[in-house]
């Protein structure tokens, strides 16, 4: 069963420019939770998806948005991209039902320089 | 607001001995407590959990422990190996929402 993919694993951005993420959920999985990870703030939720609909938002600016498709796969995107957003940006699947375990992808590394 | 506190931030062992990491929740709703294991340039690996009607739960070399009333649970490791040594991250579960708060994480190092 393959795990949870999220492409690009590497991208390089400059400031004010914007940039879409990919992540594709476990085969079944109807879940898919984003989070940023850095050094300072550890990791933090940004939005949670579940058959296309949005039902949690973490504290980002809503420069931070995302959307989900009818396949499950998620993107999220940032606009007007700020130093401060170079993270490692997490996707995690689930099945979406409570207290049912989450698996993460391996990431997308964001720089902006 | 939620908040999950985590200790040690780093944590030296030696080969074969035991390593323990802490973590506090605020939430008393919190029912769901999974724990992450990063590698170096990976995502974190759900590695064990623990849901609130059970006390404890082990795997292999691997056992977590919760204790609903102090609001704490732990992650013991035995007989600890080099392949252990990686970040590891708490987690609790915000009651009524899908959104997980996550500890500062632990460096484990296991020294051969």
């Amino acid at each position: 069963k393959a795990g949870v993919t999220q492409t690009p694993r590497y991208l390089i951005k400059t400031r004010g420019q914007q940039v879409t993420l990919s992540c594709s959920p476990i085969s079944g999985h109807r879940s898919v939770s984003w989070y940023q990870q850095t050094p300072g703030q550890g990791l933090q939720f940004l939005f949670e998806y579940f058959s296309e609909t949005q039902r949690n938002k973490g504290n980002f600016p809503g420069r931070f948005s995302g959307r989900q498709f009818s396949n499950s796969r998620s993107e999220m995107n940032v606009s007007t991209l700020e130093l401060g957003d170079s993270a490692l940006y997490l996707c995690a699947s689930s099945l979406g039902h409570p207290n049912t375990e989450a698996f993460f992808g391996q990431g997308t590394r964001l720089t902006v320089v | 607001g939620e908040n999950v506190e985590q200790h040690p931030s780093t944590l030296s062992v030696q080969e074969g001995d035991s390593a323990v990491i802490k973590c506090t929740y605020s939430d008393s709703a919190s029912n769901y407590f999974p724990w992450y294991k990063q590698e170096l340039g990976k995502g974190p690996q759900l590695i064990i959990d623990i849901r609130s009607n059970v006390g404890e739960k082990k795997d292999q070399r691997i056992a977590v422990t919760l204790n609903k009333t102090a609001k704490h649970f732990s992650l013991h490791i035995t007989e600890t190996q080099p392949e252990d040594s990686a970040v590891y991250f708490c987690a609790a579960l915000l009651p009524g929402t899908y959104k997980y708060i996550f500890g500062t994480g632990t460096r484990l190092k296991v020294l051969a």
